[in-house]
């Protein structure tokens, strides 16, 4: 089955600084890949998603990228703030032939600590 | 509140006893997951619907555990004779069989076995 990597498990920026976290992934078959932002005790959230025919999405301060060939992908949050402190996950997930979009598999996560 | 809910949030019970937990999907949506999150970890598939069939199950789903969604609205996942293992936030998610198919998460259901 599928195996998602997603390092580092800690991340530690000072506020206005970029953050980057990487995850790769194992089934070449997986053609989306979401984020999710989990604040302590609350639920996760999506904050960005791609599909695998796309190389890179925007949205305000926060970017991924995918390398198909690679098999990785990455989550670029630019001036950073207080606020996004959380812990994000990656995810896989690809088409199954018979009944459409298989189950999501994540990461690990990374706590994202941003000092002020 | 239109997104995804669960019940209850907090679920403490003894070792051997019977726990059920319900999900209440965002409304159109079609597909319902659930999973299973233990601390410092991120979320694990346990099973999935679509409508009212389950389609697939997860490894880590054993015999003690089993999730229904009747009238493809709401579900629910009972665990049986739970063990101290069990204990671990219990996630609901679903989406549209539409697009990207993209998953909202419910606020889940933090279960503590004693």
């Amino acid at each position: 089955g599928e195996n998602v990597e997603q390092h580092p498990s800690t991340l530690s920026v000072q506020e206005g600084d970029s953050a980057v976290i990487k995850c790769t992934y194992s089934d070449s078959a997986s053609n989306y890949f979401p984020w999710y932002k989990q604040e302590l005790g609350k639920r996760p959230q999506l904050i960005i998603d791609i599909r695998s025919n796309v190389g890179e999405k925007k949205d305000q301060r926060i970017a991924v990228t995918l390398n198909k060939t690679a098999k990785h992908f990455s989550l670029h949050i630019t001036e950073t703030q207080p606020e996004d402190s959380a812990v994000y996950f990656c995810a896989a997930s690809k088409e199954r032939g018979d009944t459409g979009r298989r189950a999501l598999t994540f990461g690990s996560g990374t706590r994202l600590q941003v000092q002020p | 509140d239109t997104g995804v809910s669960q019940d209850p949030r907090h679920k403490i019970t003894k070792r051997g006893q019977n726990v059920t937990f319900r999900c209440d999907p965002i409304s159109e949506h079609n597909r319902l997951y659930w999973y299973r999150q233990t601390l410092g970890q991120g979320p694990e598939f346990l099973t999935y619907f679509q409508n009212e069939a389950q389609l697939e199950k997860s490894r880590l789903l054993s015999d003690r555990f089993s999730a229904e969604r009747p009238k493809g609205s709401f579900s629910t996942l009972e665990i049986q004779r739970t063990e101290q293992g069990d204990s671990a936030m219990y996630l609901c998610a679903s989406s549209f069989t539409r697009g990207l198919e993209t998953q909202y998460f419910g606020p889940g259901t933090r279960l503590l076995v004693l």
